[in-house]
């Protein structure tokens, strides 16, 4: 049975940092991109960062750029999110899951779909 | 601000059909594959519809996806309470290089 079980949430002050992790289980966990998937209350989805198997490659949505980083250990079997700098705006349930891509006919990759999310850990950003 | 574009809300009875589209542009819907997922309150996310119109195991085929050009089409037919959720759409944007959702569907079941 596939599992992802994220931790490390938590209330945090303004500029404050928090070091995300997820655990995975039920799967070869270094043959699969990895990916962060953020919910503020009551608003809808947002990618947040994506990393490759090896951890070579990682993408971030524009607004986390130089204040997020994502992380894998495979021999963990654990991704992380170290999330710096905070504000406000960045308070959110932040799930992780496994991630189904594709090349392109030039080689690229593109991640695409994402089969398996954990539970969820809660950020909460508040002075 | 998504640069993917759903319908805030859609009802309809039990056992009918809703149709919940996405709209999107070519360098996201036009060229990448869509996929859909549904949200039940309290929940994380579940994957309902990959490449454009597969079903992982599990998914009954109630659930359908479609893609013409720079839109996607997910159906849910014989509608169930069950199915009352939030429905977001998902693919890769070639220009921001970032994956991007849709704004959300939320299906009542009337």
């Amino acid at each position: 049975e596939v599992q992802l079980v994220e931790s490390g949430g938590g209330l945090v002050q303004p500029g404050g940092s928090l070091r995300l992790s997820c655990t995975v289980s039920g799967f070869t966990f270094s043959s699969y991109w990895m990916t962060w998937v953020r919910q503020a209350p009551g608003k809808g989805l947002e990618w947040v960062a994506s990393i490759k198997r090896d951890g070579g490659e990682k993408y971030y949505v524009d607004f986390v750029k130089g204040r997020f980083t994502i992380s894998r250990d495979n021999a963990k079997n654990s991704l992380y999110l170290q999330v710096n700098s905070l504000r406000a705006e960045d308070t959110a349930v932040y799930y992780c899951s496994k991630s189904l891509g594709y090349f392109d006919s030039s080689g690229s990759y593109y991640v695409a779909s994402f089969d398996y999310w954990g539970q969820g850990t809660l950020v909460t950003v508040s002075s | 601000q998504s640069v993917l574009t759903q319908p805030p809300s859609v009802s309809a009875a039990p056992g009918q059909k809703v149709t919940i589209s996405c709209s999107g542009s070519s360098s996201n819907i036009g060229n990448n594959y869509v996929s859909w997922y549904q949200q039940l309150p309290g929940t994380a996310p579940k994957l309902l519809i990959y490449e454009n119109n597969q079903r992982p195991s599990g998914i009954p085929d109630r659930f359908s996806g479609s893609k013409s050009g720079t839109s996607a089409t997910l159906d849910i037919t014989g509608l169930q309470t069950g199915d009352e959720a939030d429905y977001y759409c998902g693919t890769w944007d070639s220009t921001l290089n970032e994956y991007v959702f849709g704004t959300g569907t939320k299906v009542t079941v009337l």
